[in-house]
């Protein structure tokens, strides 16, 4: 079963401190993995990583795929209170059908 | 440049009774999606199209069904609303080619909150 696991559930941490978040998978047809941001509405876009081992960096987050591990992470630097939300990995699959599996995502809270 | 809209925001449902959750969107996107998300959960793919005319069912279709008679619009209908449909639904939209950059991506719109009591 085509499944996308994100750790960790949940992390508190304070202004200023780096975060890694986690994401591995195991999809058939496999296109893409896509990072998204949620702050109690819409998921809104952050990367799409199609290449194994080529970063993508948006100011302080940035992001990575490894296709041979099947996973990726997305990195925040100096975290600040405005990065709380919701950080939902999915994955592209299925030909031209554009469909996404999602993770549970993780909830990050940055306390001042 | 509205994107992906969605109405109603919220809507309180009683068991046995019918609704239509309505989106549009103004971005001429081909692809058209509809997703839930439950307390806790990532978001399950319900239905999509990829074009107006065509639908197919994504992982959990049942109790749902969809049409898509203009490339714009993709309604959502719940017949004989469960307590299992409480959820929050996000319609999306993307081109028919994903580009991996944030010009060309999918686009959510803000989500409709159902309860069915």
């Amino acid at each position: 079963e085509d499944k996308v696991v994100q750790s960790p559930l949940s992390l508190v941490v304070h202004e200023g401190d780096t975060v890694t978040l986690n994401c591995s998978y195991e999809v058939t047809n496999f296109r893409s993995l896509l990072w998204y941001k949620q702050e109690k509405k819409a998921p809104t876009f952050l990367f799409m990583l199609t290449s194994s081992g080529i970063e993508k960096k948006s100011g302080r987050l940035s992001s990575i795929l490894d296709k041979k591990e099947l996973f990726s992470i997305l990195n925040i630097t100096a975290t600040q209170t405005g990065d709380s939300a919701v950080y939902l990995c999915a994955a592209l699959y299925g030909g031209a059908t554009n469909k996404l599996i999602f993770g549970t995502g993780t909830l990050l809270a940055v306390q001042p | 440049n509205a994107g992906v809209t969605q109405t109603p925001k919220f809507r309180i449902l009683k068991i046995g009774q019918s609704m239509t959750l309505q989106c549009a969107q103004d971005m001429n996107h081909n692809y058209m999606y509809w997703y839930r998300q439950d307390p806790g959960m990532g978001l399950k793919l319900i239905y999509y199209s990829v074009g107006a005319g065509i639908t197919d069912k994504g992982e959990v279709p049942n109790g749902y069904n969809v049409s898509r008679s203009t490339t714009e619009d993709f309604p959502l209908r719940l017949e004989l609303a469960a307590p299992s449909q409480t959820s929050v639904y996000f319609c999306a939209s993307s081109h028919r080619v994903l580009l991996p950059f944030s010009g060309n991506t999918i686009y959510f719109g803000e989500g409709s909150w159902l309860t069915v009591v």
